[in-house]
């Protein structure tokens, strides 16, 4: 089976402008979940995506928002950029249920000037 | 979701057995407890899960005592290329994984 895939791989955007991030899960998986990475913050969960339904959010401003398709890719977008949005984004799928272990693709890095 | 706490870093040489303990006193009686390991620039691996008294698997193995509030990875004859950073988590919220700050594993020749 392929494995979890997010393009594009690089971003260089600058300060408000919005981004759009995309991640293919394993096939099969309905559940999609998103995460920021940054050296100080460490991985933050952003939220969830089960079935086209948003099932968990974390503690990110609203400029954060995330859709998920009939076949389970998802996207999310930042909107009005800021510096602090330089992070790499990861996204991970598995089945869904709650011991399900998570498959993390191999992140998209997205640098804010 | 259960907090765990785990040393920040730890230094190995190649060939030798390193442990790796995580503290989950607030463990939950249906929470799985799973290990993930990153290297710089890339999204987290999975390495093991368990849920109660020992798990084998070709890379490691997880000893979970009987109270279940601790746990211990063990990763045998580390290499150099085991050099990363091991995340211990507890439970899960539907597909919200909670990461601490991990565990720095540093192994040199």
């Amino acid at each position: 089976k392929a494995g979890v895939t997010q393009t594009p791989r690089y971003l260089i955007k600058t300060r408000g402008q919005q981004v759009t991030l995309s991640c293919s899960p394993i096939s099969g998986h309905r559940s999609v979940s998103w995460y920021q990475q940054t050296p100080g913050q460490g991985l933050q969960f952003l939220f969830e995506y089960f079935s086209e339904t948003q099932r968990n959010k974390g503690n990110f401003p609203g400029r954060f928002s995330g859709r998920q398709f009939s076949n389970s890719r998802s996207e999310m977008n930042v909107s009005t950029l800021e510096l602090g949005d330089s992070a790499l984004y990861l996204c991970a799928s598995s089945p869904g249920r709650e011991s399900d272990i998570q498959y993390f693709g191999a992140g998209t890095r997205l640098s804010v000037l | 979701l259960a907090k765990t706490t785990q040393p920040i870093s730890m230094d190995s040489y190649e060939g030798q057995e390193v442990n790796i303990t995580c503290s989950h006193n607030n463990i939950a009686t249906n929470d799985y407890i799973t290990w993930y390991q990153q290297f710089p620039s890339q999204g987290p691996r999975f390495i093991i899960q368990g849920y109660k008294t020992k798990v084998t698997n070709e890379v490691a193995s997880l000893f979970i005592p009987a109270d279940r509030k601790s746990s211990t990875l063990s990763l045998p004859r580390v290499s150099l290329s085991d050099t990363a950073v091991y995340y211990c988590l507890v439970g899960a919220q539907g597909g919200k994984l909670i990461f601490g700050q991990g565990t720095e594993l540093s192994v040199k020749p």
